[in-house]
């Protein structure tokens, strides 16, 4: 059971280039993250998806979209990368309903991105 | 979400229990209390949560005080795989709809085990 895999691992981007994060969870989870840590800081979200079909903007959305594939996957795209964007980058998944949906969210081992 | 305080940084050595308090003295009554640990270039990691009763799992005991303004996380036996950043996060359990429930993560205990 892989749990939340994220690829890449690493990635080093020029400012104005674009890439795109991908985030697969095997646990049939409904709700999904995407988080982004600078270094001393806690996470903050960025975008997240409550089930299939659905996303919505967190607290630092500007200069990212996202996409909910299908239910196991939400990918996070950034269109023009900058500096600022340099961070390590979580993805993470949720079940929603019963006994599970109690603010216990299962992390990836994280992307680390720094744009030059 | 109830606001919580912990010490920023304890150590432990390898072996002994390590004891990380949790102070949360504006918790309400539907207010769960969890706990994550975030090991260096890791993921955090979800570790147990509780109501009001003690509760215990394969990694830790969560003990919380009668009145429930505070909390410690027990790791009985603590080893140098355990050194990590601890947070102690309080909320309600239930998710309204159209809420993103993102978790909250402040700044934590940083547990250094020493071997």
């Amino acid at each position: 059971n892989a749990g939340v895999t994220q690829t890449p691992k690493f990635q080093v981007l020029k400012t104005g280039q674009s890439m795109t994060l991908q985030c697969a969870q095997d646990m049939n989870h409904n709700s999904m993250y995407w988080y982004r840590q600078d270094p001393g800081m806690g996470l903050r979200l960025i975008y997240y998806s409550a089930s299939e079909g659905t996303t919505d903007k967190g607290e630092v959305p500007n200069g990212y979209n996202v996409s909910r594939l299908n239910k196991r996957e939400f990918s996070l795209r950034l269109e023009s990368a900058a500096p600022s964007q340099t961070s390590v980058y979580f993805c993470a998944s949720r079940a929603r309903t019963g006994e599970l949906a109690k603010n216990i969210q299962y992390f990836g081992a994280g992307t680390r991105l720094s744009v030059l | 979400d109830a606001k919580t305080t912990q010490p920023p940084s304890m150590d432990c050595a390898e072996g002994r229990a390590a004891n990380l308090p949790c102070n949360h003295s504006t918790i309400s009554g539907n207010e769960y209390v969890y706990w994550y640990r975030q090991i260096h270039s890791q993921g955090p990691q979800y570790i147990i949560h509780g109501l009001k009763n003690n509760e215990t799992n394969e990694m830790a005991s969560l003990i919380i005080t009668e009145d429930r303004k505070s909390s410690t996380l027990i790791l009985p036996h603590a080893t140098l795989r355990d050194t990590a950043v601890y947070y102690c996060i309080v909320r309600v359990s239930s998710w309204g709809s159209g809420s993103a429930r993102q978790l909250t993560f402040g700044s934590g205990t940083q547990l250094t085990v020493l071997p």
